[in-house]
């Protein structure tokens, strides 16, 4: 079965501070993943995907993600926090064969930008 | 660019009362899905639809019935609400062919059963 882990429901950092979010997969088949981010009170959007092309993909907002599968690790960074980063962050697995794109999502992460 | 639209916004139940939560699409997806959203569990898909005239359970199906009722629309209904319903629904969307194409949702419905 394929499934992701997110390491801390909560994360604060300072403008300007660098912005970790820990993903982790488990999956038989390479994976497709995906992050997704949720400001308040509004449904989810798409930051990125990887689709077993590059392994660094760069997503909207100046985040960007790596895919490393010796660790099976997709962590979502950005260099520099903004304000407006304040959300909550979903990383969320493809489930393999069937005709559709059905998602299992992680616990998501609410990441604070303290000024 | 509407995407996805659903209705309501809001709702408060009582235990026992019934509803149907809306969804439609104007991006000409095959697949749509429903989940919800509760506090520390992330979504849970509750039913899915691969295409108009198919729908399958997902991981949380209990207490839920669906209708795909053409390739625009796909419906959610709660026969008896009961409390542990209690939680953000969300609609989804994705196109055609598999491998990697992304789900576009809608910004949810509130729903309290008292």
């Amino acid at each position: 079965a394929q499934s992701v882990t997110q390491l801390g429901s909560h994360v604060s950092v300072s403008e300007g501070a660098l912005v970790l979010l820990r993903c982790n997969y488990s999956s038989s088949v390479p994976p497709y993943l995906f992050w997704y981010v949720q400001y308040p009170n509004q449904g989810l959007q798409l930051l990125l995907k990887y689709t077993s092309a590059a392994t660094l993909v760069k997503g909207i907002n100046g985040f960007e993600a790596e895919f490393k599968k010796s660790e099976t690790s997709f962590h979502l960074t950005k260099p520099s926090a903004h304000m407006s980063d304040a959300a909550e962050y979903f990383c969320a697995v493809r489930v393999y064969g069937g005709a559709t794109n059905k998602l299992i999502f992680g616990t998501g992460t609410l990441l604070a930008v303290q000024p | 660019n509407a995407g996805v639209t659903q209705t309501p916004k809001f709702q408060v139940l009582k235990t026992g009362q019934s509803m149907t939560l809306q969804c439609a699409q104007d991006m000409n997806h095959n697949s749509m899905y429903w989940y919800r959203q509760d506090p520390g569990m992330g979504l849970r898909l509750i039913y899915y639809s691969a295409s108009e005239g198919t729908t399958d359970k997902g991981e949380v199906p209990n207490g839920y019935n669906v209708s795909r009722l053409n390739k625009r629309e796909f419906s959610l209904r709660l026969e008896s609400a009961a409390p542990s319903q209690t939680s953000v629904y969300f609609c989804a969307s994705s196109g055609g062919s598999p491998g990697g194409n992304i789900q576009y949702f809608g910004a949810g419905t509130r729903l309290s059963v008292l």
